[in-house]
């Protein structure tokens, strides 16, 4: 299995430019998971979705940031505007969520977005 | 609230000896408990997970992680640190009342001496 995998890895944008993440999950996962790391917040949870469906968006910073996953094998995270301030590594997880159950998350490598 | 407290930020250990990292949650809920590493540059490898039965877990690379429950603990701990294992360490708690997502503490970044 490939694994997650996301594009771009590294993205260099200037202030106010759209900037688009992609992902594409582990194939027979149902769940995905967006996610920043910075060095002052750690890692925090942006959004997840079950199969397909937006779970849970309270991580989301504003309404710049917005998430979609219009099937099972794609998901994207966009920001429009783009600031300096949201230079970080977004990171792509997925899991098979067991009926009654909790697994693991399986991240990919992340995308390394630099806004100047 | 549900929480993760990772409180020692940097450890530095010499190659050879026993590594333990500390990891304490806050949750009402029975958790399910996990041991993440990232190298530099790398997204997040799964080390070990607990969700039930013998509280004493192993995990690769010869990692393992005791719960506690009376103590809220799930430390992670190795007999002998290889020059490899630096690297960052993020314990993480999740349960079925909040849904799948995971609580992730600050991380701990281990330092091996040669």
């Amino acid at each position: 299995d490939a694994g997650v995998i996301q594009s771009p890895r590294h993205e260099v944008t200037e202030m106010g430019q759209e900037v688009t993440l992609r992902c594409k999950p582990i194939s027979g996962h149902n769940s995905l998971f967006w996610y920043r790391q910075t060095m002052m917040r750690g890692l925090e949870l942006l959004i997840y979705f079950n199969n397909n469906v937006p779970i849970d968006d309270s991580g989301m910073p504003e309404d710049r940031f917005s998430a979609k996953m219009p099937n099972a094998s794609f998901s994207t995270l966009k920001i429009q505007p783009s600031e300096p301030r949201d230079s970080a590594v977004y990171f792509c997880a997925s899991s098979f969520r067991l009926a009654g159950g909790l697994d693991e998350q399986f991240f990919g490598p992340g995308t390394r977005l630099t806004v100047l | 609230a549900q929480s993760v407290t990772q409180p020692d930020i940097h450890i530095t250990v010499s190659e050879g000896a026993s590594l333990e990292l500390r990891c304490n949650y806050s949750y009402g809920a029975t958790p399910y408990l996990f041991w993440y590493v990232q190298s530099p540059g790398q997204g997040l490898q799964l080390l070990l997970k607990y969700f039930s039965g013998d509280t004493l877990v192993q995990g690769i690379k010869g990692f393992e992680a005791e719960f506690k429950r009376s103590q809220s603990s799930f430390n992670l701990r190795k007999p002998s640190v290889h020059w490899s294992d630096a690297a960052e360490y993020f314990c993480a708690v999740g349960a079925m009342e909040y849904g799948n997502k995971l609580v992730f503490g600050a991380g701990t970044i281990l330092r091996v001496k040669s």
